[in-house]
């Protein structure tokens, strides 16, 4: 069974940093894609970035550029997000979820897990 | 980045009605289309992908269509817990985006 379970949410100050992270099982992780995702509260879907099977790639927002970093271990079955210098409109719950698809960059989130809220406020 | 539109916001339906839902693309995606369903406090879901691909499990009375531009999700017979609210996805291009999602409710 695929399972995605993040961690590392919380409350930070305005400026502060945290790191989240994304423990995944029952699939292949070095084989897919991996996404963050968030969700502002009673929001929409936001896409924040992504990761290569190999980490050679990433991708990310532009409101996040130069502020996150994705990352992951492979051997550790893991994903990261590293968020610096946080902002209010950062607030959101943030899901970890797994790419599919059979055309490079092109690919529909298939699992996805529970979400960690981040609430940055003073 | 391409702009998803869905309409209607929110829809409220009964028991048993056939409902549709559409999203727009501000430029072709040819296909690359995902639904996904959504309800308080849990994870969104993957419906359908590639516009009228069934994800394995996902019940037959749900469908998808739409090329170029114009997409629909179709549920042909409402149940219980259909009501929640869905979103569409594009993943044509980078950055993949979202529409605003669109909430169905019980009349």
């Amino acid at each position: 069974e695929v399972q995605l379970v993040e961690s590392g949410g919380g409350l930070v100050q305005p400026g502060g940093s945290l790191r989240l992270s994304c423990a995944a099982s029952g699939f292949t992780f070095s084989s897919y894609w991996m996404s963050w995702v968030r969700q502002a509260p009673g929001k929409g879907l936001e896409w924040v970035a992504n990761i290569k099977q190999d980490g050679s790639e990433k991708y990310y927002v532009d409101s996040v550029k130069g502020r996150f970093t994705i990352s992951r271990d492979n051997a550790k079955n893991s994903l990261y997000l590293q968020m610096n210098s946080l902002r209010a409109e950062d607030t959101a719950v943030y899901y970890c979820a797994r790419g599919s698809g059979d055309y490079p960059l092109r690919y529909y989130f298939d699992y996805w897990g529970q979400g960690t809220l981040v609430t940055v406020s003073s | 980045a391409i702009r998803m539109t869905q309409s209607p916001f929110s829809l409220s339906a009964s028991v048993g009605d056939r409902v549709t839902i559409t999203c727009w693309a501000s430029q072709g995606i040819s296909s690359y289309l995902a639904w996904y369903q959504q309800k308080p406090a849990k994870a969104p879901k993957l419906f359908i992908y590639y516009a009228s691909s069934l994800q394995s499990g996902v019940p037959s009375r749900f469908s998808g269509s739409g090329s170029g531009t114009d997409y629909t999700l179709t549920i042909s017979s409402l149940q219980p817990e259909d009501f929640a609210t869905y979103y569409c996805q594009q993943y044509y291009s980078t950055p993949v985006t979202f529409g605003q999602g669109t909430r169905l409710e019980i009349k």
